[in-house]
């Protein structure tokens, strides 16, 4: 069945690199986004990449993924407590279109 | 535009009763989306819609809500008898075309409470 996890918490302090992880089941996903949800607000796409690539960088974030291991991962580079927020990665089939998230990872960012 | 836009915020009802939400996507994007979130889950697909067709629905959409888009703008999702366990957060989200490629705009939400 198709089924995105994520670890459910992370604590860093500010100015440090986080790195969010990922693994998805499903192997026809085509595109893996990654979602941020502040309190009450919606969900904001943050970035995605295409599973034919490895890697794409986009200012702080670098987003991670190895396919083979249907893996991905999210790394914010001089972590600021702004960014404090539930982070959620997200997976999409090539024949539906609607979008199958993870549970979500909680970071929490100390100054 | 201020983006897609939720209504009410927050919603308290008893439960059997019907409730119904609004959500008004942003101009001029044909694909809208239903999803819900309940507390330390990921928001889960229950409905999206292509203009005014409603195209796919999960099986998480039971007999008791309906969802429509009756001119291909704003769309209601309504929840008939409602149940404890129907208490979440329904998310709104609109794109232009529903490419696979297209990100997603959410709104900030509709919070349910059945007592």
């Amino acid at each position: 069945g198709e089924d995105v996890e994520q670890s459910l918490f992370l604590s860093v302090r500010e100015g440090d690199s986080s790195v969010i992880n990922c693994t998805y089941t499903d192997s026809s996903s085509t595109y893996l986004y990654w979602y941020k949800q502040e309190p009450g607000a919606g969900l904001q796409l943050l970035t995605y990449i295409f599973s034919n690539m490895d890697m794409k960088q986009d200012q702080r974030l670098t987003v991670l993924l190895n396919k083979k291991d249907k893996h991905l991962s999210l790394r914010i580079a001089d972590t600021q407590t702004g960014d404090s927020a539930i982070y959620f990665c997200a997976e999409s089939r090539q024949a539906g279109t609607a979008l199958i998230f993870g549970k979500g990872t909680t970071l929490s960012v100390s100054s | 535009d201020t983006g897609v836009s939720q209504n009410p915020r927050h919603k308290i009802t008893k439960r059997g009763q019907n409730v119904t939400f609004r959500c008004d996507p942003i101009s001029e994007h044909n694909r809208l989306y239903w999803y819900r979130q309940t507390l330390g889950q990921g928001p889960e697909f229950l409905t999206y819609f292509q203009n005014e067709a409603q195209l796919e629905k999960s099986r998480l959409l039971s007999d008791r809500f309906s969802a429509e888009r009756p001119k291909g703008s704003f769309s209601t999702l309504e929840i008939q008898r409602t149940e404890q366990g129907d208490s979440a957060m329904y998310l709104c989200a609109s794109s232009p075309n529903g490419a696979v490629s297209e990100k997603l705009f959410f709104g900030s939400g509709t919070q349910l409470s059945v007592l």
